[in-house]
């Protein structure tokens, strides 16, 4: 099983459709997880940090399931600006110890 | 919004020869890392310092690298001695608190 497993996608979507995706983890131990969004041939950006609790950042949700070992993402009122490659990224390690865990990504462009 | 910056841009090297790759982490940050994306591929951990020492490597990291934060800014990543499947973005990332914040990388490109 790999470490992060995502959809790559692509997914094509109409602006202002919600659009959701999906994550899974195999080492139960990870401490901590994180959406990034990454441009083409660009940095990987924070999107957002993943609490157990969920959370929310304007149109972004992310939630996490530590007992499934699953973590997703949610768009909503989707932009062209939202076209990017989300990649689902994990810390396996203690905090303090961190060795970023990245899934190969999934590619979104939003149709106008 | 303070951000972590590389040097240079764009490398390009003959295999062989050594490189070094510079980082200038976010200033109050205390936590350093390496990350490597070969085109098309994931991103991939490379190694982990934090106060003046290596705190976690990957298997990607073998003797031909090596960090150092010579002074109180910069950090930066040697490959001693390129090979031709060294070519790919490097990107240097800093923590705070809690997220890694990653500068804009370099691309090396090894012929």
């Amino acid at each position: 099983r790999k470490e992060v497993e995502q959809d790559p996608g692509p997914f094509n979507v109409p602006e202002g459709a919600t659009v959701a995706f999906n994550c899974t983890y195999s080492n139960s131990a990870s401490q901590s997880f994180f959406w990034y969004r990454q441009d083409c041939r660009k940095e990987p950006k924070l999107l957002m940090s993943v609490y157990s609790s969920g959370n929310e950042d304007g149109r972004f949700t992310a939630q996490l399931n530590r007992a499934s070992q699953y973590i997703s993402l949610l768009i909503r009122d989707s932009k062209l600006s939202d076209s990017a490659t989300y990649l689902c990224v994990v810390n396996p390690g203690n905090f303090g110890n961190e060795k970023l865990t990245f899934g190969t990504g999934t590619r979104l462009t939003i149709i106008p | 919004e303070p951000e972590v910056t590389q040097t240079p841009s764009h490398q390009v090297t003959q295999m062989g020869q050594e490189v070094i790759l510079r980082c200038v982490p976010i200033s109050n940050h205390l936590y350093f890392y390496w990350y490597r994306q070969i085109l098309g591929q994931k991103v991939e951990f490379l190694v982990s310092f934090y106060n003046n020492e290596i705190s976690e490597k990957s298997e990607i990291f073998d003797d031909q690298f090596s960090v150092e934060r010579p002074d109180g800014s910069n950090f930066t990543l040697k490959i001693r001695s390129t090979k031709l499947e060294d070519s790919a973005m490097y990107f240097c990332a800093s923590r705070g608190r809690r997220e890694q914040y990653f500068g804009p990388g370099t691309r090396l490109t090894v012929t």
